[in-house]
């Protein structure tokens, strides 16, 4: 079992649509958990972080964490086709190594 | 400031050969990493610093790679000799502390013929 899991995609939807980006883990003891964007040839960027059960918003991105079923999720609302992108979620247990997932292509159709 | 610096870009060798992949980090960061991203397998963690220490190599996939961190300013990760399943985009980031947020470079993209 990988330790961080995601679907690989692509996730297509439309333009102003919500877009739901889903993700597990398999470390009980993991803290720490984060969303990555990822355009096509370019380097991961840091989109959101979020630490405890529950959502977390910041403008149309909101995370939310359930510790109890080791799952974390990324909401976009009204999706743009600049979110057209990968999305990684990572996770990181105490001062451990931040682990990622593969990844979740999302496309978003004008 | 400039943000995390690699280089190569793009870096086109043949297998047997030696390849040194650069990085400087942002000025003032204690932590950088060295990760290689592909698409079966992701964005895995080679080997992370701390004050130019090793703190964990765990990922470096054999003893044909290494990595050095001179100074705060500067590190490589070599590959010696180099193996076609090396071709990989191989991506270093810095951080401010263990738990703050990783920057990461343009990455270097590698391919061994």
């Amino acid at each position: 079992q990988k330790e961080v899991e995601q679907n690989s995609g692509p996730l297509s939807v439309p333009e102003g649509a919500i877009a739901s980006l889903n993700c597990t883990y398999s470390d009980r003891g993991s803290q720490s958990f984060f969303w990555y964007r990822q355009y096509s040839g370019k380097s991961p960027e840091l989109i959101m972080s979020i630490y405890s059960n529950g959502d977390k918003e910041d403008g149309r991105f909101t995370a939310q964490l359930n510790k109890a079923s080791q799952y974390v999720s990324l909401l976009i609302r009204d999706s743009q086709p600049s979110d057209s992108a990968t999305y990684l979620c990572a996770v990181k247990a105490g001062f451990q190594k931040l682990v990622f997932g593969t990844g979740t292509r999302l496309l978003v159709s004008p | 400031d400039a943000g995390v610096i690699q280089s190569p870009r793009h870096e086109v060798t043949e297998m047997g050969q030696e390849v040194t992949l650069r990085c400087k980090p942002i000025s003032g960061h204690d932590y950088l990493f060295w990760y290689r991203q592909t698409m079966m397998r992701g964005l895995e963690l080679l080997i992370y610093f701390n004050n130019n220490v090793p703190i964990d190599d765990s990922g470096m996939p054999e003893d044909r790679f290494s990595a050095k961190m001179p100074n705060a300013s500067f590190s490589t990760l070599k590959i010696q000799p180099s193996e076609p399943r090396d071709s990989a985009v191989y991506f270093c980031a810095s951080s401010f502390g263990i738990q703050e947020t990783q920057y990461f470079g343009p990455g270097t993209r590698l391919l061994v013929l």
